[in-house]
């Protein structure tokens, strides 16, 4: 069992720039939720998706907006990216109680 | 506003301490709590969860945590710690009926052997 993948580890980019995050859940598990973790601070929650749907959201703003895929995996998307968005963003995968129980390796991103 | 503080941002204990890390919520509703640990090299996981009934909740590796309603603390503890609990400990609440998971800041633990 892989557990939770994330793609890709690490990435640049420039202000204004978008970007395109993805996650494959854990085997079996039908929700993924998303997490922005700045140095020092711990997750600060961007969304879920279950059932393909986006079932809450946190305090992001549109820019910040996400696919689930029938498979159960998902895609996090930026827009008009800010100095501000750099951080680590995890993946969280879990069954449809939606309680984050395994989370990926993140993807480290730059933004310049 | 909705929080969680974690007061203790570096604990360093001999093995065979007694350990308690601090955790306290900001939260207008009754809530879920939970402590999540990432051991060097590894990924984020839940360690133990509260919803409702015995205060005392047991974990995996011997970890326990009691949920004082009028403290609003969801403290973390173990009798004796080994060099292998040298990781991160976060805790996090939820609303009941919500998804929004908020996490604290985080406390490393480093035990020396």
């Amino acid at each position: 069992d892989a557990g939770v993948t994330q793609s890709p580890t690490h990435l640049i980019k420039t202000r204004g720039q978008q970007v395109t995050l993805r996650c494959s859940p854990k085997s079996g598990h039908d929700t993924v939720s998303w997490y922005q973790q700045a140095l020092g601070q711990g997750p600060q929650f961007i969304f879920q998706y279950y059932e393909e749907e986006e079932r809450q959201r946190g305090n992001f703003p549109d820019r910040f907006s996400g696919h689930q895929f029938p498979n159960y995996s998902s895609e996090l998307n930026v827009n008009a990216l800010l100095l501000g968005d750099s951080a680590l963003y995890l993946c969280a995968s879990s069954l449809n109680l939606g309680i984050p129980q395994y989370f990926g390796p993140g993807t480290r991103l730059t933004v310049l | 506003a909705q929080s969680v503080s974690q007061h203790n941002h570096h604990v360093i204990l001999s093995e065979a301490a007694s350990l308690e890390l601090g955790c306290n919520y900001s939260y207008g509703g009754t809530v879920n709590l939970f402590w999540y640990v990432q051991y060097p090299g590894q990924h984020l996981q839940l360690l133990l969860k509260y919803f409702s009934g015995d205060p005392l909740v047991k974990g995996i590796k011997g970890f326990e945590a009691e949920f004082i309603k009028s403290k609003f603390s969801f403290n973390l503890r173990k009798p004796s710690v080994q060099w292998s609990d040298t990781a991160e400990y976060f805790c996090a609440v939820n609303g009941v009926g919500t998804y929004k998971y908020i996490f604290g800041t985080g406390t490393r633990l480093k035990v020396l052997a």
